[in-house]
């Protein structure tokens, strides 16, 4: 089974601490992506990023940024966390294809900003 | 571009009674559909998609979709539901020729009243 691994499930910090969420699969995906999901809103697309050292902004990029430096691996980065930050963080990956890919997702990573 | 919309965020159905969950979208291109299932604390699985081929879907856990291109719709059924059945339902498309990343509706929570 593909597993995507995300490395923390609950996190609460403090306004202006930097935030690292990590993500791993596990199936050679060569997409791997971070949503944020809140209530009412569905999942809006962060970042994404198709190849290693590769990255394109998605729908709500500002506060963020990622890092990926090896296949497997997908970064979030919060440099300077907001209280509008509070939010599920979900990370998914795919096959590369013509849009017919499965994303598989990890279990999210929910976190709180005081 | 592309768009989902998910008609009523709540829905309660009975035990033993149909589901029926609309989804309508929006894309300028023949697009791929995609229906998604998140339990409680947990990320979003794969119900069924939808390609290209035969307009009627069948997914997991009984669930069946069909692709409706006169009425852009992609509504999500279920005969009788089932109490495990409750849960959050996001439909999603993509664009077959373009980026390989998911456009998600704003979700569907299901209740299953015993």
């Amino acid at each position: 089974d593909v597993k995507v691994t995300q490395s923390s499930r609950y996190l609460v910090k403090r306004t202006g601490e930097k935030v690292f969420l990590e993500c791993v699969q596990d199936m050679d995906h060569e997409n791997m992506f971070w949503y944020r999901q809140d209530p009412g809103l569905g999942l809006r697309l962060i970042y994404f990023s198709y190849d290693v050292k590769m990255k394109e902004k998605g729908d709500i990029p500002e506060g963020y940024s990622v890092s990926r430096e090896k296949k497997e691996r997908f970064s979030l980065i919060l440099e300077s966390t907001s209280t509008n930050q509070t939010s599920m963080y979900l990370c998914a990956s795919s096959f590369r294809g013509r849009g017919g890919g499965e994303l598989f997702f990890g279990e999210g990573s929910r976190l709180t900003v005081l | 571009a592309q768009s989902v919309t998910q008609l009523g965020s709540h829905v309660s159905v009975s035990e033993g009674a149909l589901v029926l969950l609309r989804c309508n979208y929006s894309s300028s291109v023949p697009p791929y559909l995609f229906w998604y299932v998140q339990y409680p604390n947990q990320g979003l699985q794969l119900l069924l998609k939808y390609t290209t081929g035969a307009t009627l879907v069948k997914g997991i856990n009984g669930f069946e979709a069909e692709f409706k291109k006169s009425e852009t719709s992609f509504h999500l059924t279920k005969p009788s539901a089932h109490m495990s059945d409750a849960a959050e339902y996001f439909c999603a498309v993509s664009d077959p020729f373009g980026a390989n990343n998911l456009f998600f509706g704003t979700g569907t929570r299901l209740t299953v009243i015993p």
